[in-house]
């Protein structure tokens, strides 16, 4: 079984300070990991996502994530947040790329930005 | 690009009544999956379909149906609505040889009264 869990439901920064969003996961396989951002009344969007490789993966909007298999973390990172980064972020996990068992979502994590 | 594709986009219906959601998913992948998105939460996997058969089920209730037809496209059908069934339904397609990144409609947003 695997599960994820998103620390802190909501995250407030200021404009153009750093964005930091966690994320930690079980899972009794090798992991996919990813990050999806939703925009009110909109899909979801992937943002990144790790399968296998290198350990620290850039995704659009300027994110990147860092797999850490000792701290079964996959915390999503932006240098300098901008206003329209304000979204609800979800990290999901899947033990096939996301293939036939779907994606186990965190609970989310609202991101807010102070001018 | 060409993405997974849901209609309707909203849906008003009364309890005990039914209805379909349909998807279409990006061509040329083979795997689509239903997710469902109570108002505040995460979403959650109902279903998933590999060349039109079922592959995994999530929490789908038993009220709930979905098939895959031969040209991939998929509906969703639910019979006896409940109140508690209003929430915004993902489809999602992916392609398995391909990395199989799931790639996540617009969403049909069904409202029960």
């Amino acid at each position: 079984a695997q599960s994820v869990t998103q620390l802190g439901s909501h995250v407030s920064v200021s404009e153009g300070a750093l964005v930091l969003l966690r994320c930690n996961y079980s899972s009794s396989v090798p992991p996919y990991l990813f990050w999806y951002v939703q925009y009110p009344n909109q899909g979801l969007q992937l943002l990144l996502k790790y399968t296998t490789g290198a350990t620290l993966v850039k995704g659009i909007n300027g994110f990147e994530a860092e797999f850490k298999k000792s701290e079964t973390s996959f915390h999503l990172t932006k240098p300098s947040a901008h206003m329209s980064d304000a979204a609800e972020y979800f990290c999901a996990v899947s033990d096939s790329g996301g293939g036939a068992d779907g994606l186990t979502f965190g609970k989310g994590t609202h991101l807010i930005i102070q001018p | 690009a060409a993405g997974v594709i849901q209609s309707p986009r909203h849906l008003i219906k009364e309890k005990r009544e039914t209805a379909t959601l349909k998807c279409y998913p990006i061509p040329r992948h083979d795997t689509v999956y239903w997710y469902q998105q109570g108002p505040g939460q995460d979403p959650q996997f109902l279903i998933s379909f590999y060349e039109k058969m079922q592959s995994d089920k999530g929490s789908i209730p038993d009220r709930f149906s979905a098939q895959q037809f031969s040209d991939y496209h998929s509906e969703l059908n639910m019979s006896s609505l409940e109140l508690g069934d209003s929430a915004l339904y993902f489809c999602a397609s992916s392609l398995r040889s391909a990395g199989n990144t799931i790639y996540f409609g617009e969403g049909s947003w069904l409202t029960v009264v």
